[in-house]
């Protein structure tokens, strides 16, 4: 089945910093999303995306899928916005596949 | 509304007790999900069901059995469980089966005695 990398897996910032996380899948998708999970364990969806750039406010993403990775940029980084970060995707299966995550915390 | 609901929030039982775990969705979606996700994991694909049609994945044992009694509810029963079906079950749902945004409840919180 398809295989799903997620970098870094652990990351601490500064209030107010930028980060960019990153995602690798193993095959072709016709499926990628980007969800937040928060502190009380509800997923938060952030970004549909197979292809191409999306941005909503201080977050945007970039999939480019021939070269199958996606990318996640977070500006101006907030303490809400600490949590674990999930790429999911599906390759035309009934599979749903989700990353193994990246943790971020963001520091007053 | 993106809303999809879950019932109960948390939920302890032991091995030898039936249970079930209630999800719903007024969004007209087609496609249902349930997954199971153990602490600092990722979520699991348990099952899915979409137009009427229920895929497993083959991984999950007999005493977890969903159930679709119409299109914006999705139960999962439980029977027999043990101590390491303890986990968070999420249930999602989509508009269109695997090309389409899913949307997730906010779980339920098991623990299996």
């Amino acid at each position: 089945g398809i295989q799903v990398e997620q970098s870094p897996p652990d990351l601490i910032l500064q209030e107010g910093a930028n980060s960019t996380l990153r995602c690798n899948f193993s095959d072709s998708v016709n499926n990628l999303q980007w969800f937040h999970q928060n502190p009380w364990g509800q997923l938060i969806n952030l970004f549909y995306i197979p292809s191409g750039t999306k941005q909503n406010g201080r977050l945007s993403a970039t999939t480019v899928a021939t070269e199958r990775y996606s990318l996640l940029y977070i500006s101006s980084s907030q303490t809400t916005d600490s949590g674990v970060y999930f790429c999911a995707v599906d390759n035309y299966g009934q599979n749903f596949v989700f990353g193994p995550g990246t943790r971020l915390s963001v520091l007053p | 509304d993106t809303e999809v609901t879950q019932t109960p929030k948390h939920l302890v039982m032991g091995m030898t007790n039936k249970k079930s775990l209630k999800c719903e969705q007024h969004m007209g979606h087609r496609a249902m999900y349930w997954y199971k996700q153990k602490a600092k994991k990722p979520p699991e694909l348990m099952f899915v069901y979409s137009y009427e049609k229920l895929s497993i994945n083959e991984s999950v044992p007999s005493r977890f059995s969903p159930e679709c009694p119409n299109s914006s509810l999705l139960n999962l029963h439980l029977h027999a469980l043990q101590p390491e079906d303890s986990a968070l079950y999420l249930c999602a749902s989509s508009q269109y089966l695997a090309t389409d945004t899913q949307y997730f409840g906010p779980g339920t919180r098991l623990t299996v005695l």
